[in-house]
Order: structure tokens, then sequence, then C-alpha cells
């Protein structure tokens, strides 16, 4: 079955840099586009960034545009995150996600806690 | 990219139907029929309910269901059971390629 884990995740002081990691499974993960979604303490889910199945192209919400980058492996299955600049209301829960294009997501990991705090 | 604008909160009694707006403009919601819906209870990730507007994927039940006119979707969910109490969703593309998604509607079970 689907699996994505995160990893990465913790607390890290503003203007700081953090990678965040998801080890995909059970499915052909150079076949599909991969998201990015954040969702701080007691709020809505936001969408951070997608990237296309074979890493050609990129886009990101304006919130993150210019200070984080999302990449992945396709031989080690694996979708990153990079993280610079860091700001405080950066502090979320981040899920990756397997994509249909930028149409929806189907299957999400189980999200990785990320605390932006001096 | 502003949020997609949803109703802070729903309620319905079981057996009851309910109905969640979910109002974009002529740039995602109303430009492309790539609205889709997820349900998240407390805790957990969001599941996938509703694609491309109307389509349920395999194992989501069939009280669910989603339309759209113009710059407004709606997910209906028919026959309220208890554990359809949970936060609801809606999402779009957008013509700058990105997503959106709305700030959410929490759904009580009476």
């Amino acid at each position: 079955q689907v699996q994505l884990v995160e990893s990465g995740g913790g607390v890290v002081q503003p203007g700081r840099s953090l990678r965040l990691s998801c080890a995909a499974s059970g499915f052909i993960f150079s076949s599909y586009d991969m998201h990015w979604v954040r969702q701080a303490p007691g709020k809505g889910l936001e969408w951070v960034a997608v990237i296309r199945y074979d890493g050609s192209n990129q886009n990101y919400a304006d919130s993150v545009k210019g200070r984080f980058t999302i990449s992945r492996d396709n031989s080690k299955n694996t979708l990153y995150l990079q993280m610079n600049s860091l700001r405080d209301e950066d502090s979320a829960e981040y899920y990756c996600a397997r994509g249909h294009g930028s149409s929806y997501v189907d299957h999400w990991g189980q999200g990785i806690l990320v605390t932006v705090s001096s | 990219q502003s949020a997609l604008t949803q109703p802070a909160s729903v309620s319905g009694s079981p057996g009851q139907s309910i109905t969640i707006s979910c109002t974009g403009t002529s740039s995602d919601v109303g430009g492309y029929n790539y609205v889709s819906w997820y349900q998240q209870h407390p805790g957990k990730a969001p599941k996938l309910l509703i694609y491309e507007v109307n389509n349920r994927p395999s194992g989501v039940s069939s009280r669910f269901s989603g339309s759209k006119s113009g710059n407004t979707a709606s997910l209906t969910i028919s026959g309220l059971q208890a554990e359809d109490e949970a936060d609801y969703y809606c999402s779009s593309y957008t013509s700058s390629s990105t997503v959106v998604f709305g700030g959410g509607a929490k759904l009580t079970v009476l």
C-alpha cells in the first residue's frame, strides 16, 4: 500500500534552515507529482509546493517562494523540502502528499512538526 | 493566492443532509474542474473525499457528493452519521499553476 513517511522536523531558531524528507513506498514514485502541504497549530491547510514527477518543474505558494525549495531523488524514492530563512509563521505540521498533477492529492503522510522559535 | 471561502462551521442531525460551500474566483474554482474535497479528523492526516468536482475515490462512501456552479463548489453529505464529524477542506488548482485550499469548515453532528 502507499506509504509516505516524513522526517527531519524539530525546533529551529528564526532565520535558520531545516530540510524535511519524505520516504515513499508502495507505488512507482517516479510516476507521480508530489506536494508539500502544511497546517499551523489549530489552523487550516495551506498548500506549500509541488514538483513534477520527473523533477522538471516546481511551483510554490507566495508565502514560501524564494525561501523554500522542493526537490526529489527518484532513485531513492524520496521527496525533500529545503526550508531557509525560517520565520515564526512557518511553524506547522508539514505533510507530504502524492499528487495527480496539481489537480488533487490522494495519499498523505502522517505529518512532521516544525517549530520555529527562539 | 487568497484562500477559498468556506463557512467556519456547519451542523446537522444524524440522518440529515448538509452542504458545505466553497467560493473562489474565475482564476481557480470557476476556471477549472479541479476542485477536490478532504476530510480531516482531529490529530489525523486529511483524507481525499472528492476529486475533479464530483468524482469519488474507491472506498469513499456514496453519501459524499460534489458539484460546482460558477465560482462556487459544494460538498453534500447525505445520511449524516456521527463519524462524519470532522473538518472539511476544499481545494482548487489555480491559474498560477498553484493550489489553494479553503479555510476549512467544522462539521458538528448534533
